[in-house]
This record gives C-alpha cells, structure tokens and sequence, in this order.
C-alpha cells in the first residue's frame, strides 16, 4: 500500500521562528490534507491540497504531486500552533484516507 | 448537521464488555470514516461506508469489531468482548464525494480497564 512519511517527527521552535514541515508519499493520490491535532484532541482542517500552493493567514501549503510531496509552511509561529500536524492522503488503489505518524510541534514563549 | 457528531465524548468500559459508539455525518455527506488513533499517535483506518454501503473494510479486526451505516440513523462502531489495547480515540470523517476533504468529528475517548 501507499506510504506517507513526514519530516522531522519532533521539532522545538522559539515563538516567531519560521519553520517547513515535509509530506512524502510513495503513489499517486486523488487528495491530500494537512491537519493540526491541538493539545486537547481536536483535530482541525488546514488546507485540501492535492496539488499547487494556498496560503492561510501564516500558513501555507505546497503540493507537488509529480514529485510526491507536500510542504506545510509556518511563519512567525506561535505557541498556539504546538500540537501535531499530520499529512493525510488519499490513494487512488482505494477509498481511504492514510495518515502520516505527524510531525509533532512545540512553540517555546 | 454543519459538524460531524459523534457520542459518546468519553467511554469507559470493563474488559469483556461490549462499546457502542455513533457519528452523524455532515449532512448531504455521502461518505463515512472511521479511524483508531491510539495515545495520539497514527491514525489507523477502520472502515469507510458510502451510504448505507461499506466501501472499504480492510482495517476493521473483524472478530469484534463491527459496523452500520443505516438510513435515518447514525452510523455506529460496536466493539464486543473490548480488550484493553482497543483504549483509543475513535474518530469518525465524513465526505460529501470522492475525492473531497474530509471533516472529522471530535472523537469519542474509549477506555477499556
């Protein structure tokens, strides 16, 4: 099946660095999505990307579907974005969705 | 509903005993997930339904775990004879097509002791 891998696992940030976050994925997908699992559970929608760039506030997002990868950019982070970001996506062998393990963030005050 | 819901929140359950959880999709979502994340760490796919249908079922341990998406209902998850490594939040997605995002529910916390 699909692999999906995501660079690095952990990751210390000082509140106001930049940071990149990686999504590699072995075949060919009809979708991918970032998510952030906050500190209590949930999990929120970042962006649907399953190709090209989309910008949110200080996030953005790259898609380079060619390639097998995606990139999830934060800017001028807070420690608000702490959690773990996961990349999710969906293979076209079958109709599911597959995590990445997720990145794991921690914004220092 | 404009938001995945899923009950119960939190779910405690004795070794043996048997844990029945439930999600409404968003409505006009056709499609249905079920994910396994254990101690916030990957999610594990379970099942997915489109309609009442099960489209995909290749994650589900099927000597206890079973699944329903029926009309008019919420979908469910029952687990019989819960063991103490099912401890997990179950979360449940919903799509409106193929190939669309997918909004999660908040998750129902299960604690098998």
């Amino acid at each position: 099946g699909i692999q999906v891998e995501q660079s690095p696992p952990d990751l210390i940030l000082q509140e106001g660095a930049n940071s990149t976050l990686r999504c590699n994925f072995s075949d060919s997908v009809n979708n991918l999505q970032w998510f952030h699992q906050n500190p209590w559970g949930q999990l929120i929608n970042l962006f649907y990307i399953p190709s090209g760039t989309k910008q949110n506030g200080r996030l953005s997002a790259t898609t380079v579907a060619t390639e097998r990868y995606s990139l999830l950019y934060i800017s001028s982070s807070q420690t608000t974005d702490s959690g773990v970001y996961f990349c999710a996506v969906l293979y076209t062998g079958g109709f599911k969705t597959i995590f990445g393990a997720g990145t794991r963030l921690f914004v220092k005050a | 509903g404009e938001e995945v819901a899923q009950t119960p929140k939190h779910l405690v359950r004795g070794e043996g005993q048997k844990a029945k959880l439930y999600c409404a999709p968003i409505k006009g979502h056709s499609y249905v997930f079920w994910y396994q994340q254990v101690l916030k760490n990957e999610f594990k796919f379970l099942i997915s339904f489109q309609n009442e249908n099960v489209f995909d079922e290749t994650g589900m341990p099927k000597e206890r775990f079973s699944a329903k998406c029926l009309p008019n209902s919420p979908c469910s998850l029952e687990i019989q004879a819960t063991k103490l490594e099912d401890s997990a939040v179950y979360f449940c997605a919903s799509s409106q097509t193929s190939g669309n995002t997918i909004y999660f529910g908040e998750g129902s916390w299960l604690t098998v002791v």
